[in-house]
């Protein structure tokens, strides 16, 4: 099983669709979870941390599910500049052999957002 | 968040030679990191750059092929040596501020190699 696993894509969707990516990891230990965006030819920006609460920032809505191992990113109402790629990201438990702060990052899934 | 940057964005090199890419903080951060991102895939961590110490490097990344160096808390260099066409991909440096916080990406440096 890959660290972390994300839905492929591409999503294509309109303008205004509500949209729905999802994520599993395999390190249970796993503490911490972020989304990040990447642009074409540029580098990943942090989109918002995921907790174990859930939660949620304009349009975005993230939520954790520690016993499925899992983290969905929701994005309503979307917007022509939502089109990227989003990048689910857990970090390495230490004691597994990584560094302090070692994050793994999935494959990534592609939005497209049309008019 | 610290803004970051990195020199040079972009460069071509021929086989066989060397290239160091700086990556600078306009801030004192605790923890610096190296990945990398080959075409059409997602980033790898090549290494944290310690300061004041050696790097530690993860598995598949060596330290004669990749010399790190972090003099202090607001910069690093990462040497990539003796190029191959392989190591063409994108290398960026990220900064943590501490053990729990996010990651935040310099804008990368593009390398290709002939």
């Amino acid at each position: 099983r890959k660290e972390v696993e994300q839905d492929p894509g591409p999503f294509n969707v309109p303008e205004g669709a509500t949209v729905a990516f999802n994520c599993t990891y395999s390190n249970s230990a796993s503490q911490s979870f972020f989304w990040y965006r990447q642009d074409c030819r540029k580098e990943p920006k942090l989109l918002m941390s995921v907790y174990s609460s859930g939660n949620e920032d304009g349009r975005f809505t993230a939520q954790l599910n520690r016993a499925s191992q899992y983290i969905s990113l929701l994005i309503r109402d979307s917007k022509l500049s939502d089109s990227a790629t989003y990048l689910c990201v857990v970090n390495r438990d230490p004691e597994d052999g990584g560094s302090q702060g070692n994050l793994i990052f999935g494959k990534g899934t592609k939005l497209s957002v049309k008019p | 968040s610290a803004v970051i940057s990195q020199k040079p964005s972009r460069d071509i090199c021929q086989r066989g030679t060397s290239l160091t890419i700086q990556c600078q903080v306009d801030s004192q951060v605790t923890m610096m990191f190296w990945y990398r991102q080959q075409p059409g895939q997602s980033l790898t961590l090549i290494a944290t750059a310690n300061q004041g110490s050696e790097a530690t490097y993860e598995s598949g990344f060596v330290i004669d092929k990749f010399p790190i160096s972090r003099p202090n808390l607001t910069f690093s260099t990462l040497t990539v040596s003796n190029m191959s066409p392989e190591d063409s991909s994108i290398y960026l440096c990220s900064v943590q501020q501490s053990r729990t916080s996010e990651q935040y990406f310099g804008p990368g440096t593009r390398l290709t190699v002939t």
